[in-house]
């Protein structure tokens, strides 16, 4: 079975520009995650969908971040505008549905803001 | 709410010897518990899991957890360390209280160091 695809690997952008994240989930997962995994720190959800609708997005920041997954396969996470704070590897991961008790994990972008 | 805190950083362990990743968890039910590892560049790959039965689970590339509900623990561990097993390792849990949410929490990660 093919994993969960993101593109690109690496992204460096000056603060303030705008960058888009793009993930294409296991076939048949009905359930995608972004998370934000900061240099030092676990995993963070940002994101989670169930289909095409928002199950939880309490951690988003939606002034700048926001997510979208039409059609309910692939995502896309935007960030408008970066700031040096969001460097960070945005891992995107997905599940059959939201009752499977684990997700798997993308290989990441990580995203270098300067 | 639920969080995870694993205490060392770092854990240095000789090829050959006995290692052990520590995990200490907070939860409003019961636990589910589940270990990953990141190598670097990579994506987070999963180990392991405990959901209920035996308190000794059995994962991928020879590594097991101890769940321990008294304290709270959820101890990574394997008998005979390789070199190729040093990566970052991430503990994590979900309550069963979420209503199938999947919400994972992870820890901040213990950098396993295995030299020869």
């Amino acid at each position: 079975e093919a994993g969960v695809a993101q593109s690109p690997r690496y992204k460096i952008i000056e603060k303030r520009q705008s960058v888009a994240f793009w993930c294409n989930p296991i076939s048949g997962h009905a359930t995608l995650y972004w998370y934000q995994q900061i240099l030092g720190q676990g995993p963070k959800l940002l994101i989670q969908f169930q289909n095409n609708g928002v199950v939880d997005d309490s951690q988003l920041p939606k002034d700048r971040f926001s997510a979208e997954r039409l059609k309910g396969v692939d995502s896309t996470l935007k960030i408008q505008p970066a700031k040096l704070e969001d460097s960070a590897v945005y891992l995107c991961a997905s599940s059959l549905d939201r009752g499977t008790l684990f997700p798997t994990f993308g290989s990441g972008t990580r995203l270098t803001v300067v | 709410a639920q969080s995870v805190a694993q205490p060392e950083d770092q854990v240095n362990v000789a090829e050959g010897n006995p290692l052990t990743v520590k995990c200490t968890y907070s939860v409003s039910g019961n636990p589910y518990l589940f270990w990953y590892v990141q190598y670097p560049n990579r994506g987070l790959q999963f180990l392991l899991k405990y959901i209920t039965g035996d308190n000794l689970v059995k994962g991928s590339y020879g590594f097991e957890a101890e769940f321990n509900k008294s304290q709270t623990s959820f101890h990574l561990k394997k008998p005979s360390a390789l070199v190729s097993d040093s990566a970052l390792y991430f503990c994590a849990v979900r309550d069963d209280l979420t209503g199938g949410g999947n919400k994972l929490t992870f820890g901040t990660g213990t950098q396993l160091k295995v030299e020869l």
